[in-house]
């Protein structure tokens, strides 16, 4: 099992560009997280998606902030426009309904 | 809201010395109680977890207790070793799978 996978694995951009983020669950997995850390608010949930639908986007910090889940493999994170305090690490993690979550390995952002 | 206390933030120790992270969380319906573990650059990695029904739960060196009335569990590491340095992460939710709320991280360093 490959485990959960994101690209890019590092994103440096300019202020104002649009930034997209992957995530590739495990396979059988129905649920999909997408989490951002920084040192001053360490986790946060942004959003996750239970079979495809998206069910609890409070999290997600502000309308340049959207993710889609167009299938049950593949799952983006975009940020237009991109700001310097939208620099962090962001995961996403998946798991079936019965098991934990599995973190993938993260994409580390850096917005100029 | 939802919310997660941890305590202490930073915690170091002797090598061989026990160490102890509590975690206070607000919603009483919470009934899953996972522990991360992050290695600096790395993912959050599950290390154990607990669900309601059960008081304690051990695993060779790692235990959780969870007290519901008190709302608040801890994990307890000991014969602590170097290669356990890094920053733990407490979580809740109303179910396994479910939404997880994330305590604060405790950084803990074990001193050889």
């Amino acid at each position: 099992d490959a485990g959960v996978i994101q690209s890019p694995r590092h994103e440096v951009t300019e202020m104002g560009q649009e930034v997209t983020l992957r995530c590739k669950p495990i396979s059988g997995h129905n649920s999909l997280f997408w989490y951002r850390q920084t040192m001053m608010r360490g986790l946060e949930l942004l959003i996750y998606f239970n079979n495809n639908v998206p069910i609890d986007d409070s999290g997600m910090p502000e309308d340049r902030f959207s993710a889609k889940m167009p299938n049950a493999s593949f799952s983006t994170l975009k940020i237009q426009p991109s700001e310097p305090r939208d620099s962090a690490v962001y995961f996403c993690a998946s798991h079936r309904s019965t098991d934990t979550q599995y973190f993938g390995p993260g994409t580390r952002l850096t917005v100029l | 809201g939802e919310n997660v206390e941890q305590h202490p933030s930073t915690l170091s120790v002797q090598e061989g010395d026990s160490a102890v992270i509590k975690c206070t969380y607000s919603d009483s319906a919470s009934n899953y109680f996972p522990w991360y573990k992050q290695e600096l650059g790395k993912r959050p990695q599950l290390i154990i977890d607990i669900r309601s029904n059960v008081g304690e739960k051990k695993d060779q060196r790692i235990a959780v207790t969870l007290n519901k009335t008190a709302k608040h569990f801890s994990l307890h590491i000991t014969e602590t070793q170097p290669e356990d340095s890094a920053v733990y992460f407490c979580a809740a939710s109303k179910f396994q799978g479910g939404k997880l709320i994330f305590g604060q991280g405790t950084e803990l360093s074990v001193k050889p």
